[in-house]
C-alpha cells in the first residue's frame, strides 16, 4: 500500500540533545513537508522540499534542520537550539493529480522533553 | 498579515446537518482545502475548491466565494464517527507552485447521540 511512514511514534528528548524524526513515502511525490502541531492548534510549516537536494524554510524553521537526499525520504532533526520542542510533528507529501493540491499525511511523531 | 478564521467548536446531534465556516485573509489565493483530523491522528483530505461554487462528495460538500474570501464545509447526515477536528487551508502560491498551505486553527466538531 502507498503512503507516508513516520517513525518513531513517540520520542523523548533530553536537554541539549538533537533528535531526528523519520519520514518515508512510496507515493512517488516530488514535494514533501514538515509541520508542527501544538495542542488545539492548526498546523505550522517548518520546512518543505519540492525536489531532491533542495529544501526551503517554512514559517517556524528556527531550531530545526532537514535533508532531502532521496525522493522517498525527508528526515527532520530537532536541534538543541529548539527550546520548546514538545509538539506533534506531521510529515506530508503532495499530489497534484486532477489539478487538486492534496497533501497526504503520515501518522505523526509525538515529541516530548525529559 | 495572513490569517484564516474558523469557529473553535461546533456541536450537533446525530443525523443533523452542520456548517463550518472559514474566512481567509492571505497575500495570494489559489484554492481552499478542507482536512479532517481525528484525535491524535493524521489529517486526511476532504475537499478542494479553486473556483466559486459548491463541490459535493458524498455526505460532505464545500463551498467557496472568492469575492467574499469565504468558504464553508457542510456535513450532512451526521454520524458519531464525524466527531473530529476540521481544518480549512489556503494555497497561497501560484507560479511558485510550492504547494504550501496555510492552515486555520481548526474546528472541533462534537456529534451527540
Amino acid at each position: 500500500d502507498g503512503g507516508i511512514t513516520q517513525s518513531p511514534k513517540y520520542l523523548f528528548r533530553k536537554e541539549g540533545q538533537n533528535v531526528t524524526l523519520s519520514c518515508e513515502q512510496n507515493l512517488n511525490h516530488d514535494a514533501m513537508y514538515w509541520y508542527r502541531q501544538d495542542p488545539g492548534q492548526g498546523l505550522r510549516l517548518i520546512y518543505y522540499s519540492q525536489i531532491v537536494n533542495d529544501f526551503q524554510k517554512g514559517d517556524i524553521a528556527e531550531g530545526y534542520s532537514v535533508s532531502r537526499e532521496k525522493k522517498e525520504s525527508f528526515p527532520l532533526t530537532v536541534t538543541s537550539a529548539q527550546k520548546n520542542p514538545t509538539a506533534f510533528y506531521l510529515c506530508a507529501s503532495r499530489s497534484i493529480a486532477g489539478g487538486k493540491n492534496i497533501q497526504y499525511f503520515g501518522a505523526g511523531t509525538r515529541l516530548s522533553v525529559l | 498579515g495572513q490569517s484564516l478564521e474558523q469557529p473553535s467548536e461546533v456541536t450537533a446531534v446525530e443525523g443533523a446537518i452542520v456548517q463550518i465556516n472559514c474566512t481567509y485573509q492571505t497575500s495570494g489565493f489559489y484554492g481552499l482545502s478542507w482536512y479532517q483530523q481525528h484525535d491524535g491522528g493524521a489529517p486526511t483530505f476532504l475537499s478542494y475548491n479553486a473556483l466559486d461554487g459548491l463541490e459535493e462528495t458524498g455526505r460532505f460538500s464545500s463551498f467557496l466565494s472568492r469575492s467574499d474570501s469565504y468558504g464553508y464545509l457542510l456535513l450532512q447526515e451526521l454520524q458519531m464517527k464525524d466527531s473530529a477536528s476540521y481544518f480549512c487551508a489556503v494555497r497561497e502560491d501560484g507560479s511558485g507552485n510550492t504547494g504550501k498551505l496555510i492552515f486555520g486553527q481548526g474546528t472541533t466538531l462534537q456529534v451527540k447521540p
